[in-house]
């Protein structure tokens, strides 16, 4: 089993920069993702990393550190209609047959004008 | 268009019917994922599948069933046994469960129990 820890609730202003973090325990990593999810909808990807630093995408970008057992993703530029929840998710060996996600309790994020 | 269709959006079933709920892909993908949500809760993998005529049972697989008979279907029957099927459920597809391909999400169905 693996445990994922990232905040509960995030509240920033439109304009700013928000990092959302997450610490993970896995015994066999093989990548991590962040969903970006609007009440009622699914979930929607935004990134990936597999290795070590960080993955830029336009205003959003993510960092992992694999010794640490950390990432965040870092939002620039905040728009009201980034207001959601953000989950983070590590791809392990789930089993024999293959892989699964094992997802985070997520982040809900409010951005105020 | 390329994507994932769930249906219906909004179920409501009476205690102790089974109900079935519908995920359909045209993005080729080999692998196929059901998943619940809760409020608070983050997502939790029910079954999942690799290949056609074969699926795993993921965390939470007391009380459903599933079947995947062609590559773009993977229905998940929620079964009179699962003592709690309130939720929002998901269904994922990828291109290979081996991989470190992303999974794609469909718009899910909120199965409410009367």
């Amino acid at each position: 089993g693996q445990n994922i820890d990232q905040p509960t609730e995030m509240t920033a202003t439109e304009g700013a920069i928000v990092q959302i973090n997450c610490t993970y325990q896995t015994s066999g990593f093989n990548g991590l993702f962040w969903y970006q999810q609007h009440a009622g909808e699914a979930p929607t990807f935004l990134s990936y990393n597999v290795l070590d630093g960080l993955e830029e995408k336009g205003r959003f970008s993510s960092f992992l550190s694999r010794s640490k057992g950390y990432s965040y993703l870092l939002l620039k530029e905040l728009q009201m209609k980034d207001s959601a929840s953000y989950l983070c998710a590590v791809r392990d060996r789930y089993s024999n047959s293959g892989y699964a996600l094992n997802f985070g309790k997520g982040t809900s994020l409010l951005v105020t004008p | 268009d390329g994507g994932i269709t769930q249906s219906p959006k909004y179920l409501f079933r009476k205690e102790g019917q089974n109900v079935t709920l519908s995920c359909e892909q045209n993005l080729n993908h080999d692998a196929m994922y059901w998943y619940r949500q809760d409020p608070g809760q983050g997502l939790r993998l029910i079954y999942y599948s690799q290949i056609v005529n074969d699926f795993q049972k993921g965390d939470i697989a007391e009380g459903y069933s599933v079947s995947r008979e062609k590559k773009e279907s993977f229905p998940l029957t929620v079964t009179s046994a699962q003592k709690n099927p309130t939720a929002f459920y998901l269904c994922a597809s990828g291109d290979r469960g081996f991989s470190t391909d992303t999974q794609y999400f469909g718009p899910g169905t909120r199965l409410t129990v009367l």
